[in-house]
Order: structure tokens, then C-alpha cells, then sequence
């Protein structure tokens, strides 16, 4: 089944301590996305993924690392997480940027509690 | 900068009510645009996307939407709206090329009986 599979879905935290969010695809897709949803604000973009060693900051991307060694996996790295990090992650992939489908395939979320 | 602005933040309707859920973008080139839907506690999935050709697209469910160059606008609608569509609703747009897609704040729908 063609998927987008984040780990983990729920977790709670505290200041400071490192965490990371992993990402899978296996539709062999060139491009991937973090997202973070709060209400009110919507979706904002923090980094993308155009293809392999290829990564890119998006608006929101300050207290964020990703990297993107494989072509299935981008993970999202909280160095030091803050209380203001507490949100809703989506991790997204599409076939490819430059195609521009722009059909996005969204994993189920991870919610992220930092106290 | 590229923007997509949904005007109406929470509606509430009637089941069997026609629904229409303005978005407008902001930028004057070529632009492919989408409606995303969130139903409580899952992803986004794609409702309908428009690239070129026919303004009016028609999407799952029953949705629909029209592109009006124009206005800038990419309008949501369905016909008669049912408790099941109760859900959160994003419209985003993409410029040609190696672009992301740029999300509107979304407009959550609650649907009533």
C-alpha cells in the first residue's frame, strides 16, 4: 500500500531534549516536506526536499534540522526542543517538484507536546 | 511572495445547504492551484487540483471548484453538503516550476442536523 509513514505519532517531551521524527515513503518520490499545523495559522512549510542531499528551508524552518541520505526517508530533528515547537507534524512527499503535480501525500501526523 | 488567503475562518451549515469556500491567491502568473481536505484527526487529502483547461473542476465527494483568473479566485462549492463533510478545508497554490505548494490558514466546516 502506498504510504506515508511518520513515527511517532504521540509524544510529549521536555525542554531541551533531543528528539526526531522520522518520515518514510515508499512511492519512490523525489519530493518531501515537513509541515507544522497550528491553529489558526494553518500549514507552514519547514523544510523540503526537491531529491536526495538536496534540502531546503522553508518558513518556519528555525530550531529544525532535516537531512535526506535516502531517497524513502526525512527525518525532522529537534536539537533542542522548545515549548513553542508544541504542534502538529505532517511529513509529505510527491512525485516530483518539477512536474509540479502537486499532489501531496501527507502521513497521519505526529503530535508533539514539548513542556 | 506567493499567498493563498481563505477568507472565512469556521462555517457552519445545514445538512443539504449549499457550501462555498472562497480562496483567492495572490500571484498573477501561471499558477496551479488545489483544494485539500482534513477530515478530524487525519491528513490532508486531495480533493481537486486545477492545472489548465476547463475553469471548472470537479473533484471527489461532489465537490467542485472554479478557477476565475480574473479574481484571483479558486472557489470551493457543493451542491448540498452532508454531516460527513464536516471537516477542515485547505486551499493551496503552486507556481510552475520547482515550487513548493503555498497552504491557505484553512476553514473549518461543521455540518449540522
Amino acid at each position: 500500500e502506498a504510504q506515508v509513514t511518520q513515527n511517532p505519532r504521540y509524544l510529549i517531551t521536555v525542554t531541551g531534549k533531543k528528539l526526531t521524527v522520522t518520515c518514510s515513503q515508499n512511492m519512490n518520490h523525489e519530493y518531501m516536506s515537513w509541515y507544522r499545523q497550528d491553529p489558526g495559522l494553518g500549514l507552514r512549510q519547514i523544510y523540503y526536499s526537491m531529491n536526495v542531499e538536496v534540502t531546503d528551508k522553508g518558513d518556519v524552518p528555525e530550531g529544525y534540522k532535516v537531512s535526506r541520505k535516502e531517497k524513502r526517508n526525512f527525518p525532522l530533528i529537534l536539537e533542542s526542543p522548545s515549548p513553542n515547537q508544541t504542534s502538529l507534524y505532517f511529513c509529505a512527499s510527491s512525485l516530483s517538484s518539477r512536474k509540479n503535480t502537486g499532489e501531496l501525500f501527507f502521513g497521519e501526523g505526529s503530535r508533539l507536546t514539548v513542556l | 511572495a506567493q499567498s493563498v488567503s481563505q477568507h472565512n475562518h469556521h462555517v457552519i451549515l445545514s445538512e443539504a445547504a449549499s457550501l462555498e469556500l472562497g480562496c483567492n491567491y495572490s500571484y498573477g502568473g501561471t499558477v496551479n492551484l488545489f483544494w485539500y481536505v482534513q477530515y478530524p484527526g487525519q491528513h490532508l487529502q486531495l480533493l481537486l487540483k486545477y492545472f489548465s483547461g476547463d475553469p471548472l473542476v470537479k473533484g471527489i465527494k461532489g465537490f467542485e471548484a472554479e478557477f476565475i483568473k480574473s479574481k484571483f479566485s479558486f472557489n470551493l462549492r457543493k451542491p448540498s453538503v452532508q454531516w460527513s463533510d464536516t471537516a477542515e478545508y485547505f486551499c493551496a497554490s503552486s507556481l510552475s516550476g520547482n515550487t513548493p505548494l503555498v497552504f491557505g490558514k484553512g476553514t473549518r466546516l461543521s455540518v449540522i442536523a
